[in-house]
């Protein structure tokens, strides 16, 4: 079945950017996703990318795709204390049903 | 309300009891999948409903669990004979089936912990 991985842990400093990565194994994805989770909260989406695209820019989110090497990146720039979540990649499979989870990366803003 | 609601937020229980878990989707959408989110890990598949049928329950590790959603709308995840290892947050996601349906929005989950 379809794989995803992650980094755990990205530290960065408030203002400047952090870029999260993700890779997945199936080739036919269709849709690719980035969630945000904080600490008791659910998932909420933040932005997701087609598969025949290469970027996709939202306010200070962009995201990169390279379906050649089948890798995933999220950019968030001017980073603030309020984005210090968990961030999940996740993966459209099964037809068009599924989402495949990463294990999330855990994004720590230091003043 | 406008979002994804789940009932219980938490619930405790003993091992080898019944469990149900509630999940009320946002209103029109006419999909509903179900995740299993184990502590320190991303959310797993369970399965998925469109309308009133299981379109997708590959998800489901064992007989023990089932899921059902007789109107299209609010759908009840039932556990049987309760285990420590089915203890994780439950989280259920809804979907428009109206060009948008590939869009699924969480719930804040119901955490389950088998004691």
């Amino acid at each position: 079945g379809e794989d995803v991985e992650q980094s755990l842990f990205l530290s960065v400093r408030e203002g400047d950017s952090s870029v999260i990565n993700c890779t997945y194994t199936d080739s036919s994805s269709t849709y690719l996703y980035w969630y945000k989770q904080e600490p008791g909260a659910g998932l909420q989406l933040l932005t997701y990318i087609f598969s025949n695209m290469d970027m996709k820019q939202d306010q200070r989110l962009t995201v990169l795709l390279n379906k050649k090497d089948k890798h995933l990146s999220l950019r968030i720039a001017d980073t603030q204390t309020g984005d210090s979540a968990i961030y999940f990649c996740a993966v459209l499979t099964g037809g068009g049903n599924k989402l495949t989870f990463g294990t999330g990366t855990q994004l720590k803003v230091e003043l | 309300g406008a979002g994804v609601s789940q009932t219980p937020s938490n619930k405790v229980t003993e091992k080898g009891k019944y469990v149900e878990l509630r999940c009320d989707p946002i209103s029109g959408h006419t999909a509903l999948y179900w995740y299993r989110q184990s502590l320190g890990q991303g959310p797993e598949f369970l399965i998925y409903f469109q309308g009133t049928g299981a379109a997708d329950d590959s998800g489901l590790p064992n007989d023990r669990f089932f899921a059902v959603r007789p109107e299209g709308s609010v759908s009840t995840l039932k556990i049987q004979r309760t285990e420590r290892g089915d203890s994780a947050v439950y989280l259920c996601a809804s979907s428009s089936g109206q060009g948008m349906e590939h869009e699924q929005y969480f719930g804040p989950g119901t955490r389950l912990t088998v004691t």
